[in-house]
């Protein structure tokens, strides 16, 4: 079975912190994704790679950035965390396309 | 820009009926994913379509996918209290990827 990993699940910051979220995964896949989740929203698209350190902007890239060093490893970063990050952020992995993986997610506060 | 609207997006049902969920996009794509998410957890793939006139089923529910009318329909038969859950609806930006644009939900409540 294909594991998606996000070491942090829940975390309290404080306005203007720096934040790193990591998702690592355990099947070798090349495309990895960072999605936010809001109420009525539904998902969106913060950031993608299709390789190590590659990277490309979503839908609503501002205020993040990522970085990929290693293929199994894929960090979101909030350099200076404000209320309106307050989210679930969830990371996904595929290799194919055909199926898309999705990690436990990671509750983010920021007050 | 691809947009992809599910309804309803709320949707209180009694057990043992039937309905569907629709799920339209806006420009072409011949890919698109059906999730189920339970409260406080991850997304878990439910189905995934990849061309016209595909038809899957699973249990109680049947998904499908109409390219020609950017429509994707999600069918629950009979539903019981254990399908009570968020459903969204994902359709692939054909030029990139896999990259997925997502619906909004349905929140599902199953009654007994």
């Amino acid at each position: 079975d294909v594991k998606v990993t996000q070491s942090s699940r829940y975390l309290v910051k404080r306005t203007g912190e720096k934040v790193f979220l990591e998702c690592v995964q355990d099947m070798d896949h090349e495309n990895m994704f960072w999605y936010r989740q809001d109420p009525g929203l539904g998902l969106r698209l913060i950031y993608f790679s299709y390789d190590v350190k590659m990277k490309e902007k979503g839908d609503i890239p501002e205020g993040y950035s990522v970085s990929r060093e290693k293929k199994e490893r894929f960090s979101l970063i909030l350099e200076s965390a404000s209320t309106n990050q307050t989210s679930m952020y969830l990371c996904a992995t595929d290799s194919s396309g055909n199926t898309i993986y999705f990690g436990e997610g990671s509750w983010l506060t920021v007050v | 820009e691809l947009k992809v609207e599910q309804n309803p997006l709320f949707l209180s049902m009694q057990e043992g009926k039937n309905y569907t969920i629709y799920c339209n996009y806006s420009t072409t794509s011949d890919r698109l994913y059906w999730y189920r998410q339970d409260p406080g957890k991850s997304l878990e793939s439910l189905f995934v379509l990849l061309s016209n006139g595909a038809v899957k089923q699973e249990g109680r529910l049947m998904a499908s996918l109409d390219t020609k009318a950017r429509l994707s329909t999600l069918h629950i038969t009979a539903a019981v209290h254990d399908l009570s859950a968020t459903y969204f609806c994902a359709v692939d930006h054909k030029t990139s990827g896999s990259r997925l644009t997502f619906g909004e939900g349905t929140q599902l409540t199953v009654n007994p």
